[in-house]
């Protein structure tokens, strides 16, 4: 069953924040974090591994809540060039292959 | 040097056809995907590959066959296309099952009319 994410969609002014959430019915050995742009592939951002473990990569950090079987990811001060699809995508095991979310459309506006 | 590599692009055929995609990659990585995106973007796993060990999502229709010449090219082979197989067609490896960061192709968009 595939990972949760909520908004669906979100619409931002340039500098503004937004979360991005990512929830599991089943166990989370890991959670990704995938960008993708219209007409292109979807591009690496982050793995969390451990319970609790946070990760930040410039503006854009992630959380993963292990216990709860959630993750989040963090867009601070966000640029034009946040738009895009994020997707989360997850495994409850080593080595099962990752099971992405529905996607969350963010779109950054002047 | 593209690391993750599809063709073709733009695949536009009859129903009934028989088609395949292509992929390659130059990373030196253990496991191939493939992945199945619809018009609503939704991201679905097919097929893992690794090491001749070949891991198959139960909902995909044994029309869909991987086939894999080396550790370096993972193709897909489609029987009898349906319209319901229209949709962007990503290949995808990683170093490590499970776990390793996806490096993902450009995608292969094929319409069945």
């Amino acid at each position: 069953q595939q990972p949760v994410q909520s908004p669906q969609a979100v619409i931002l002014r340039e500098g503004e924040d937004a979360v991005i959430n990512c929830s599991s019915s089943k166990a989370l050995y890991s959670v990704h974090w995938y960008r993708q742009k219209h007409g292109e592939a979807p591009v690496f951002l982050m793995i969390l591994l451990k319970g609790g473990e946070q990760k930040g990569h410039d503006k854009i950090s992630a959380s993963f809540n292990e216990k709860k079987q959630q993750s989040s990811l963090y867009l601070t001060a966000s640029q034009l060039s946040y738009s895009g699809t994020y997707f989360c995508a997850g495994n409850n095991n080593a080595g099962n292959m990752l099971t992405f979310g529905g996607g969350t459309r963010l779109m950054v506006k002047p | 040097d593209t690391a993750v590599s599809q063709t073709p692009k733009y695949l536009v055929t009859q129903m009934g056809n028989d088609k395949s995609i292509k992929c390659e990659q130059n990373l030196g990585h253990d496991t191939m995907y493939w992945y199945k995106q619809d018009s609503k973007k939704f991201l679905k796993i097919m097929f893992s590959y690794n090491n001749k060990e070949l891991i198959i999502n139960e909902t995909v229709p044994n029309r869909f066959s991987p086939k894999s010449p080396d550790k370096a090219h993972l193709n897909l082979h489609i029987n009898s296309l349906e319209l319901g197989d229209s949709a962007v067609y990503f290949c995808a490896s990683s170093r490590t099952s499970g776990t390793g960061e996806l490096f993902f192709g450009e995608g292969s968009r094929l319409t069945v009319l």
